[in-house]
C-alpha cells in the first residue's frame, strides 16, 4: 500500500487557522475511523494530537481539531501560535493489520 | 510520566543484523500494545511492527516481514526489534511507541539511528 497523501507544506499567520489534508483510499482513510495526527518538532519525539479522526488526547489544546470526509481526513489548527510550527503526520489503519502514515506536512507560522 | 528509551542503533553492513531495545517506564508495560516506527533521513514516518500486550500477536509491514522480529519481555519492561538481512533502505531512525486506542500511538521515544552501509 502507498503512503497517505499530504501537502508538503502549509502556512499561516499567528491567530489564523490552517487546515492540513490527508488523502487515502476507501481501504484506509475512507474505510475506518482510525485516523490519527502527530506533531513532530525537529529533534523531538512525535506527539499524538488527534486520534479516531476527531478525538483529542488529554493535554492537547482544543485549537487542534480533526475531521474526515470520504477518503480525506483533515487537521485544523485554529488560532495559530508560533509553537505550532512543526511537521504534522497523519496515519490511518489500512486493514489487514497494517498502519499507513502520510508523507508529512511542514507547517510554517509566518 | 511515560518514558520510552531506545538503544542498540549503529552502523551495520548490508546483510548484517542488529537488535534494538526500548526500555519503558512510567506505565504498566504489560497492559499495552507496542509498536516500532521508523523514519528514513529526510523522509516521513513508516510503521514497522506491532506486538500485543501479552506478546502473542505480532504484525509486520510488508517491507520487513520475514527479516524483522518484534518481541517483548514484560518482566523487564522492555521491547525489542531483531533486524536481520539488513538493507541500505532500512537506514532510519527507529522509534518505539506505546499503543493507545485503535492503532494510534500516544507516547514515543526519541529514537535510535540505524545506518546500513558498506
Amino acid at each position: 500500500q502507498s503512503a497517505l497523501t499530504q501537502p508538503p507544506s502549509a502556512s499561516g499567520s499567528p491567530g489564523q487557522s490552517v487546515t492540513i489534508s490527508c488523502t487515502g483510499t476507501s481501504s484506509d482513510v475512507g474505510g475506518y475511523d482510525y485516523v490519527s495526527w502527530y506533531q513532530e518538532h525537529p529533534g523531538k519525539a512525535p506527539k499524538l494530537m488527534i486520534y479516531e479522526v476527531s478525538e483529542r488526547p488529554s493535554g492537547v489544546p482544543d485549537r487542534f481539531s480533526g475531521s474526515k470526509s470520504g477518503n480525506t481526513a483533515s487537521l485544523t489548527v485554529s488560532g495559530l501560535q508560533t509553537e505550532d510550527e512543526a511537521d504534522y503526520y497523519c496515519s490511518s489503519y489500512a486493514g489487514s493489520n497494517n498502519l499507513l502514515f502520510g508523507g508529512g506536512t511542514k507547517l510554517t507560522v509566518l | 510520566q511515560v518514558q520510552l528509551v531506545e538503544s542498540g542503533g549503529g552502523v551495520v553492513q548490508p546483510g548484517g543484523s542488529l537488535r534494538l531495545s526500548c526500555a519503558a517506564s512510567g506505565f504498566i508495560f504489560n497492559n499495552y500494545a507496542m509498536h516500532w516506527v521508523r523514519q528514513a533521513p529526510g523522509k516521513g514516518l513508516e510503521w514497522v511492527a506491532f506486538i500485543r500486550y501479552d506478546g502473542i500477536t505480532k504484525y509486520y509491514a510488508d517491507s520487513v516481514k520475514g527479516r524483522f522480529t518484534i518481541s517483548r519481555d514484560n518482566s523487564k519492561n522492555t521491547l525489542y526489534l531483531q533486524m536481520n538481512s539488513l538493507r541500505p533502505e532500512d537506514t532510519a531512525v527507529y522509534y518505539c511507541a506505546k499503543g493507545f486506542s485503535n492503532w494510534s500511538l500516544d507516547n514515543w521515544g526519541r529514537g535510535t539511528l540505524v545506518t546500513v552501509s558498506s
